[in-house]
């Protein structure tokens, strides 16, 4: 999957406790890309970050979904306080440009919540 | 926003038969990728294709762009080619919007 890392592959959590989501893109991107496919759903776009702004926030939730993406270091999506519903496969892409290049997909995180 | 939809739903087959999956948009794109879910969940990219013909081994994709659909090909299908296919396009802004996907079943 081209080298974006993801971490960790399978988080299970609590309702109410916070899940920190990585990604890591591919060396010498500046794009990073959120999605989430629900249990038996397609992929649907949650947010779009370059270093240090938030680009397109569309797909996000309005409540207890956060992401950002630092100067250093990795993509973090965070989400507060889960609940049953946050149960899905994230998963993260990056680009080298914002338009006219592939979107690189990392292998995915699976949240369960109990 | 842009609509994508695929065509068949589900599909199965035997072992060396070929298929063809279709994807309609309904506006223009500077983005269309085609991917593969495998079993275990990872997506795969097969063909980042916004216009034209790629083929990369047993599989091939086109593109007709003014005409808004994207195809396919899978040939001599093997057991490991089961999984979801999924269409994703992006048009006007960078996010990508995916298709519900093409089943595919291939029994040996």
């Amino acid at each position: 999957n081209a080298g974006v890392m993801q971490n960790p592959r399978h988080l299970v959590r609590r309702r109410g406790q916070e899940a920190r989501l990585r990604c890591s893109p591919v060396k010498g991107h500046s794009h990073v890309y959120w999605y989430r496919q629900l249990p038996e759903e397609g992929l649907k776009f949650m947010v779009y970050l370059q270093k240090e702004n938030i680009i397109d926030e569309s797909g996000m939730p309005k409540e207890r979904f956060s992401a950002e993406f630092p100067k250093e270091g990795p993509s973090i999506l965070r989400i507060q306080q889960v609940v049953r519903g946050d149960s899905a496969a994230y998963f993260c892409a990056s680009s080298p440009l914002d338009r006219g290049t592939a979107q690189h997909f990392g292998d995915g995180t699976r949240l369960s919540i109990l | 926003g842009i609509q994508v939809e695929q065509s068949p739903p589900d599909l199965i087959l035997q072992e060396g038969a070929n298929s063809t999956l279709r994807c309609n948009f309904s506006d223009s794109v500077n983005n269309l990728q085609w991917f593969h879910q495998n079993p275990w969940g990872q997506l795969i990219n097969l063909f980042y294709i916004p216009s034209g013909t790629k083929q990369n081994g047993r599989l091939s994709a086109t593109t007709v762009a003014t005409e808004r659909y994207s195809l396919l090909y899978i040939s001599s299908s093997q057991t490991t080619d089961s999984g979801v296919y999924f269409c994703a396009v992006s048009g006007g802004s960078e996010k990508l919007v995916f298709g519900k996907g093409t089943k595919l079943t291939v029994n040996p």
